[in-house]
């Protein structure tokens, strides 16, 4: 099983421009959401959606957007870069209903802007 | 603003010692909490989980303890490894399915 899978794992931006970080899960989750991890702060939600259609903000939503037109993808989109996005996003995803309210992670995909 | 939090940031065991991790939450109508790992590189892993109702939950080497009283969290490893090395969360579910995560305890294992 693939999972929950995000590409690119590895970015490199400069300041302004703007980028895509994909996600797709294959177990058929209604919930989606993206974190950042920065050293010292955890992780941090900054969009999620439950379910195809609908999306919500998190902890930390500005300078992203995303979109839910399937429920197997959930991308995120930096619209203007800036170096304080430099970050380890994660996307994640669950069932919505108990007993199945674990998340699960992809690989992560490490983001340097300059 | 509520928020979940760890006693400890690092801790080193000996091989073969047991473990145990601390988590502090604050958000008293929280009802399901998580032990997450993550090793370098990697993305978190789900350990265990425990509901409000619940106390006590055991897994395979695993254990999380929850005192709703003082809002706390454990997570002990018995007889604990290499491969446990890692940087261990815990989360905290607030609205709908969303979750908040502490800043992490790195835990090392000395051979």
């Amino acid at each position: 099983n693939a999972g929950v899978t995000q590409t690119p794992k590895f970015q490199v931006l400069k300041t302004g421009q703007s980028m895509t970080l994909q996600c797709a899960q294959d177990m058929n989750h209604e919930y989606m959401s993206w974190y950042r991890q920065d050293p010292g702060m955890g992780l941090r939600l900054i969009h999620y959606s439950v379910g195809a259609g609908i999306t919500d903000q998190g902890e930390v939503p500005n300078g992203y957007n995303v979109s839910r037109s399937t429920t197997e993808d959930f991308p995120l989109r930096l619209l203007s870069a800036a170096p304080s996005q430099t970050s380890v996003y994660f996307c994640a995803s669950s069932y919505s209903t108990p007993p199945g309210n674990t998340i699960y992670f992809g690989e992560g995909s490490w983001l340097t802007v300059v | 603003g509520e928020s979940v939090g760890l006693h400890l940031p690092t801790l080193s065991v000996q091989e073969g010692d047991n473990s145990i991790i601390n988590c502090a939450y604050s958000n008293s109508a929280s009802d399901y909490f998580i032990w997450y790992k993550q090793e370098s590189g990697k993305g978190p892993q789900f350990i265990i989980d425990i509901r409000s109702n619940m106390d006590k939950r055991q897994g395979q080497r695993v254990t999380v303890l929850l005192n709703k009283t003082v809002k706390h969290l454990s997570l002990q490893i018995a007889a604990t490894q290499p491969g446990d090395s890692a940087v261990y969360f815990c989360a905290e579910k607030k609205w709908g399915n969303q979750f908040y995560f502490g800043t992490g305890t790195s835990l090392t294992v000395i051979p």
